[in-house]
């Protein structure tokens, strides 16, 4: 079974770091590009950083640039998520999602893990 | 703000045909195709229209899409309304001045 499964979520305080993790399994994880995507509490969806399967092209959302980092270990089947400078509109919860293509341009996300909250206050 | 525009709700009974509309503009919509997730509550989202008009495996077929060869917009109709598919419903696509992936709003749709 394909599963995406993500964790590192946590309250942490304002202007501090978290890195998050999601682990793949049942699929072939070195092949496609992959993303993270949020949701704050009551809120819609948010794309925020994409990665092609090897790595060589990233992209982020405005909102995060400069303060995210999206890396990956296909040796390990695990993407991460490096956040730092976070501030309370960065609370939601982060959802993990695999592209359907190699790259993370423009295709769409068939497979999504439950996701991991993240909560930013003091 | 979200770039891609939805009604925030859509409402129908049991049977009936209900459509959720999705307008955007020339730099994701009108040159790149669209996409739709459905969340269910409580649960993450899942794939359930792709490039317009494709179902995953395992979509039901009263679910459709479309998209507007005439303006920036596209549609999912749900053909003979469940139960099960009370849901929030979100339209996403490429943007190509953003060069990221943009949502909707989403739209919630109630089965009366």
């Amino acid at each position: 079974e394909e599963q995406l499964v993500e964790s590192g979520g946590g309250l942490v305080q304002p202007g501090r770091s978290l890195r998050l993790s999601c682990a793949a399994s049942g699929f072939d994880f070195g092949y496609y590009a992959i993303h993270w995507v949020r949701q704050a509490p009551g809120k819609g969806l948010e794309w925020v950083s994409g990665i092609s399967w090897d790595s060589e092209n990233i992209g982020y959302a405005d909102s995060v640039k400069g303060r995210f980092t999206i890396s990956r270990d296909n040796a390990k089947n695990f993407l991460y998520l490096e956040m730092s400078s976070l501030t309370d509109e960065d609370t939601a919860l982060y959802y993990c999602a695999k592209d359907a293509s190699r790259s993370w341009v423009y295709w769409y996300f068939d497979l999504w893990g439950r996701g991991t909250l993240v909560t930013v206050s003091s | 703000q979200s770039v891609l525009t939805q009604p925030p709700s859509v409402s129908g009974t049991p049977g009936q045909r209900v459509t959720v509309s999705c307008s955007g503009s020339s730099s994701n919509i009108g040159g790149n195709t669209v996409n739709w997730y459905q969340q269910l509550p409580g649960t993450s989202p899942r794939l359930l229209l792709y490039s317009n008009v494709h179902r995953p495996s395992g979509v039901p077929e009263r679910f459709s899409g479309s998209k507007s060869e005439v303006d920036t917009s596209a549609s999912l109709t749900i053909s003979g309304l469940q139960s099960e598919d009370e849901a929030d419903y979100y339209c996403g696509a490429w943007d190509d001045s953003l060069n990221g992936h943009v949502f909707g709003p989403g739209t919630k749709v109630t089965v009366l």
